[in-house]
């Protein structure tokens, strides 16, 4: 049983333009929301994380939006460029870390000039 | 670069075989984690050490084991290869309850 589930599984963006990934879960023990990027043959990097407590976290041009009733999140990429391009895998656990982290299916971004 | 370093970056093995793979985590981290990334899927959590010991449990069957040393550096060990254990062995390490850092992995190819 898939505990995160992510889409769309492919993303294709002009250049300039708002890149929106959604997320959904169904364990409300979740306490921890992180967004990784992944280049390939690169291992996945942090991005930006939230906690249920907040509805928005910024950091530059990525932003979460969490809806905690609705059980859930988005990533948001403003003025997407081409070096964004990269698969994103949104994840949930109930502890921040690494620990027992479930990951979506991931969303492949291409974002054309 | 997060300073966490896989070895190797890329392994072939015949099933039935044993496997180890070395991970060594960011300088003045104490947990390590490890993911199992199959082609085109998010990674699967296997399990954590921190402190020398187990700490979480995704999964796995007890054919996948591991060990931290006391310089927090992390072995995965994995017996008795099947063809489906190929995958993308990811690393993670951590200040326990901090955020966590990725190595480049491991290319696990059974044959």
């Amino acid at each position: 049983q898939q505990q995160v589930k992510q889409s769309p599984q492919s993303l294709i963006v002009q250049k300039g333009g708002i890149s929106i990934i959604n997320c959904a879960y169904e364990n409300t023990a979740f306490d921890y929301f992180p967004w990784y990027q992944q280049f390939p043959g690169k291992g996945p990097a942090l991005l930006i994380a939230i906690r249920p407590d907040v509805s928005e976290k910024k950091e530059g041009r990525f932003t979460i939006s969490f809806n905690k009733s609705a059980k859930q999140f988005s990533l948001h990429i403003m003025d997407s460029q081409p070096g964004d391009s990269a698969t994103y895998f949104c994840a949930a656990s109930t502890e921040t870390g690494a620990n027992n982290l479930f990951f979506g299916t991931g969303t492949r971004l291409t974002v054309i000039p | 670069e997060t300073g966490v370093t896989q070895s190797p970056t890329h392994l072939i093995k015949t099933r039935g075989q044993q496997v180890t793979l070395r991970c060594s985590s960011q300088s003045g981290h104490n947990t390590v984690s490890w993911y199992q990334q199959a082609l085109g899927q998010g990674p699967q959590f296997i399990f954590q050490y921190y402190r020398e010991e187990e700490n979480g449990r995704g999964n796995f069957p007890p054919r996948f084991s591991g060990l931290q040393f006391p310089n927090y550096s992390s072995e995965l060990n994995v017996n008795a290869l099947e063809l489906d254990d190929s995958a993308l062995y990811l690393c993670a390490s951590s200040l326990y309850g901090q955020e966590a850092f990725f190595g480049q992995g491991t290319r696990l190819t059974v044959v």
